[in-house]
């Protein structure tokens, strides 16, 4: 199994911060990363596929980088609505997540 | 507009089966598309659980793949998730969605299921 590792698990950031999230592989997934948004209560939301792609309807603050085994979500000015938990997902063979960082308010 | 409905039983009982439905409306399940459950314990992250193509194809999480049946109904439009030898531990939301692109697009709000006798 690939195992997804995220870090930080909880980030205290204020509006208007630049915010960088990382998720690491077991292995190389090439660029099969996806990253998450979820709000509590709700159902999460793609930002990003196949590592840098911006899903349609994304704020262009979102953006994310990365290949093989080291990847990251970037917020380049934190707003108000992004405080929320995000996810990685490698879809690389078996789909698994990274285990979750919440963005809390500073 | 692609909408994804998730129903079932609220409450299952310990060593009883767990049985959820999808139903999606505004895309073919029959399309280029897998159609995935993913489940969250209270207060945790995601678990992916599997995933079904229309052909019957299927991949499930190796931790999960012995009590995990995942199928799906072209008349209907659905697809159906069943978990054997429910415990505790298996008390979440689950949520289905659709694959593209290898990304989850579109989610059902989700149906929470609580093992409990």
């Amino acid at each position: 199994d690939i195992q997804m590792t995220q870090s930080p698990s909880t980030l205290s950031a204020s509006v208007g911060d630049r915010v960088t999230i990382t998720c690491r592989a077991s292995q190389s997934i090439a660029i099969w990363l996806a990253w998450y948004q979820q709000k509590p209560g709700t159902a999460p939301k793609l930002l990003i596929y196949k590592a840098s792609t911006l899903e349609s309807g994304v704020p262009s603050r979102f953006s994310g980088s990365g290949f093989g085994t080291e990847f990251t979500l970037t917020i380049s000015s934190l707003q108000p609505d992004d405080f929320a938990s995000y996810y990685c997902q490698q879809s690389n063979g078996y789909r698994t997540f990274g285990q979750g960082t919440k963005v809390e308010v500073k | 507009q692609v909408q994804l409905q998730e129903s079932g039983p609220g409450l299952v009982k310990p060593s009883g089966t767990l049985s959820l439905t999808c139903a999606v409306s505004g895309d073919s399940i029959s399309g280029s598309n897998w159609w995935t459950w993913v489940r969250q314990p209270p207060g945790k992250g995601l678990e992916w659980i599997g995933a079904i193509y229309h052909s019957g194809s299927t991949n499930y999480d190796p931790s999960l793949k012995s009590r995990v049946t995942i199928s799906v109904d072209k008349s209907e439009n659905q697809f159906s998730l069943k978990m054997n030898s429910v415990t505790a531990a298996d008390t979440a939301v689950y949520y289905c969605a659709r694959e593209v692109l290898r990304g989850l697009d579109v989610w059902g709000q989700g149906t929470t299921v609580t093992v409990s006798s």
